[in-house]
């Protein structure tokens, strides 16, 4: 089955401990995002890739950090989490950026 | 920089009537336009894109949307709604790889 799988799915953690939420597709996609999701602001792009190794900020990369070693896999990386990235993440993958993206179920972080 | 507005933050409907969702962006040229839908502790689903050509688009789930240029909308419908509709929808911009979503509007149905 085609499909964007983030794990975990759902993490509580503490203030300043470095944590990893993996993604991985198994569709071939060029492209790769985060997003985070939020109460009455939608989501937005933390990050994005168009290929192996290659990545950009999108809109509020602050705090994050990405990389893209393999085309399949997309990891976010927070360094030293803080309260205010509690939030609902989603990644999720693309042929291309005019095709749409396909998501994960999301990972619910909450950062104590 | 775009940018997406969904100006309905809650729509409630009647099972069985019609439904509209609005959304207006700002974009300097013509831009990849998305309608995804949100179901409670799920991600996003696909429902239907629009590029270019026809403006009418056909979506799943028995969605279409309308591209007005002139009034720079990209309006979701729906001519008779199901209870399992009931979720939050998005409409979201595209540009190369930046995607950029509206705040959301969620749908309730009654029965």
């Amino acid at each position: 089955e085609a499909q964007v799988t983030q794990n975990p799915r759902y993490l509580i953690t503490v203030t300043g401990k470095k944590l990893t939420v993996t993604c991985s597709q198994n569709m071939n996609h060029e492209y790769m995002s985060w997003y985070r999701q939020d109460p009455g602001l939608g989501l937005r792009q933390i990050y994005y890739s168009m290929n192996v190794e290659v990545t950009d900020k999108g809109d509020v990369p602050e705090g994050y950090k990405v990389s893209r070693k393999e085309k399949r896999n997309f990891p976010l990386i927070l360094e030293s989490p803080s309260p205010n990235q509690t939030s609902l993440y989603f990644c999720a993958s693309s042929p291309s950026g005019d095709h749409g993206y396909t998501f994960g179920s999301g990972t619910r972080l909450t950062v104590v | 920089a775009q940018s997406v507005t969904q100006p309905d933050i809650h729509i409630t409907v009647s099972e069985g009537a019609s439904l509209e969702l609005r959304c207006n962006y700002s974009y300097g040229a013509t831009p990849y336009l998305f309608w995804y839908v949100q179901s409670p502790g799920q991600g996003l689903q696909l429902l239907l894109k629009y590029f270019s050509g026809d403006t009418l688009v056909q979506g799943i789930k028995g969605f279409e949307a309308e591209f007005k240029r002139s009034q720079s909308s990209f309006n979701l419908r729906k001519p008779s709604v199901h209870w399992s509709d009931a979720a939050e929808y998005f409409c979201a911009v595209g540009e190369g790889n930046m995607l950029t979503f509206g705040g959301g509007t969620r749908l309730m149905v009654k029965p």
